[in-house]
């Protein structure tokens, strides 16, 4: 159980296009999930929060406008990366909870390569 | 700024010997948990320890957490070649205290244990 799922695993896209990034729990209902990012060889950065039905919460230096967040359902909630640049090339990985102090099931990420 | 710091950032052993990583971080927290990532992929709950326990143990593995020093550790006993991996801490996030899940990742530690 606790199963979390992205799609895709790994895309590339040209600069100036723009990339959706799907996140799904697939055996139980998420009722949070955040976004993270990873550089390589570096830490997780947390993103933005995202609540069903809800607005996402962004963390601070993070551009609402570029990371479209959406939480439509309880299993789903996409990242759309905006106008990507070579910048934005890097590992996007999410996570689900039921929310409060339970545990977050992370998915496996997504590797994203911007040219 | 990092929540949590791992140290060492590298880390390498032989098999069947046994592996610490140490963690500390800057503020009060509710819980704090211990992943795993191997190379490129998404990231593992290993256990989770809260603020008022002191010792946890699960399988090969032992954590510790000292909550008036702020710090925390990660004992793997009689490691093996498959634990070769990067082990990262993550706290509750202060500015949401932890009410919605949301975590801060360390720097982690790369485990690499050889055969």
């Amino acid at each position: 159980g606790a199963v979390v799922s992205q799609h895709p695993s790994r895309v590339i896209c040209k600069s100036g296009t723009s990339v959706k990034i799907e996140c799904r729990s697939l055996d139980f209902q998420a009722t949070t999930m955040f976004w993270y990012r990873q550089f390589p060889k570096q830490s997780l950065m947390l993103m933005a929060t995202s609540n069903e039905g809800s607005k996402a919460t962004y963390e601070q230096g993070v551009e609402k406008d570029k990371f479209l967040i959406n939480h439509a359902s309880l299993t789903l909630s996409t990242l759309t990366v905006t106008s990507a640049h070579p910048e934005d090339s890097s590992f996007y990985i999410c996570s689900a909870s039921q929310g409060g102090p339970y545990e977050q099931y992370f998915g496996p990420g997504t590797r994203l390569t911007v040219t | 700024s990092q929540q949590g710091e791992e140290d060492p950032q590298a880390l390498s052993i032989q098999e069947g010997e046994n592996a610490t990583m140490n963690c500390s971080y800057k503020t009060s927290i509710n819980n704090l948990q211990w992943y795993r990532q191997n190379s490129g992929r998404g990231l593992v709950h290993l256990i989770l320890i809260r603020s008022n326990e002191r010792e946890k143990h699960s399988g090969r593995l032992r954590v510790t957490l000292d909550t008036s020093k702020k710090s925390s550790s990660l004992l793997i006993t009689a490691s093996r070649a498959a634990d070769t991996a990067s082990y990262f801490c993550a706290t509750d996030h202060p500015r949401y205290g932890g009410s919605q899940g949301n975590l801060i990742f360390g720097k982690g530690t790369k485990l690499s244990v050889k055969p």
